[in-house]
């Protein structure tokens, strides 16, 4: 089975434009969470989904971001303007509500915004 | 909302030695604690969890307690081997793992052969 596929793997852009990271839940899962990872603040959840509805978007940092889920099998965290701040690793998981509840994440996407 | 704190944030051991990595949580409502395992340059992978109705489980060279009235859990890692050199984070959850992961702040773990 191929696990949580998030894409691309590593992103190099310059302050001031839009960044789009892209995730792939495991097939069947109907749970879909957006992290952050920085050496500052360690793992910070943004933003999670159930059946594609966001539930709990406190963790968003300012109005630069978004997230949305369009469908059980894609999803993309967006960030407009992006700023050398937001240098992170992003990673999304996914699990199963009312079975394995298990978050299983993905490989992430190393973001470095110059 | 919850808080979580993990100790140490490093820690070396011999191989084959044993290892001991402890958090708190602050949020009585908590009921899932997994601990995540992270290699470099890859994501968090769960290695074992626990549910408040449990007091530890054991899976091979792994075991996790967990003491709800002191709101506190541990990772023990016996016989340590090289493989097991990365960094260990425990979570908490109020519903299982199916709503957000509260993390602590993680614990590099270098077994020295």
């Amino acid at each position: 089975d191929a696990g949580v596929i998030q894409s691309p793997r590593h992103e190099v852009t310059e302050m001031g434009q839009e960044v789009t990271l892209r995730c792939k839940p495991i097939s069947g899962h109907n749970s879909l969470f957006w992290y952050r990872q920085t050496m500052m603040r360690g793992l910070e959840l943004l933003i999670y989904f159930n059946n594609n509805v966001p539930i709990d978007d406190s963790g968003m940092p300012e109005d630069r971001f978004s997230a949305k889920m369009p469908n059980a099998s894609f999803s993309t965290l967006k960030i407009q303007p992006s700023e050398p701040r937001d240098s992170a690793v992003y990673f999304c998981a996914s699990s199963f509500r009312r079975g394995e509840e298990t978050q299983y994440f993905g490989p992430g996407t190393r973001l470095l915004v110059l | 909302g919850e808080n979580v704190e993990q100790h140490p944030s490093t820690l070396s051991v011999q191989e084959g030695d044993s290892a001991v990595i402890k958090c708190t949580y602050s949020d009585s409502a908590s009921n899932y604690f997994p601990w995540y395992k992270q290699e470099l340059g890859k994501g968090p992978q769960l290695i074992i969890d626990i549910r408040s109705n449990v007091g530890e489980k054991k899976d091979q060279r792994i075991a996790v307690t967990l003491n709800k009235t002191a709101k506190h859990f541990s990772l023990h890692i016996t016989e340590t081997q090289p493989e097991d050199s990365a960094v260990y984070f425990c979570a908490a959850s109020p519903n299982f793992g199916n709503e957000k992961l509260t993390f602590g702040t993680g614990t590099r773990l270098t077994i020295i052969p």
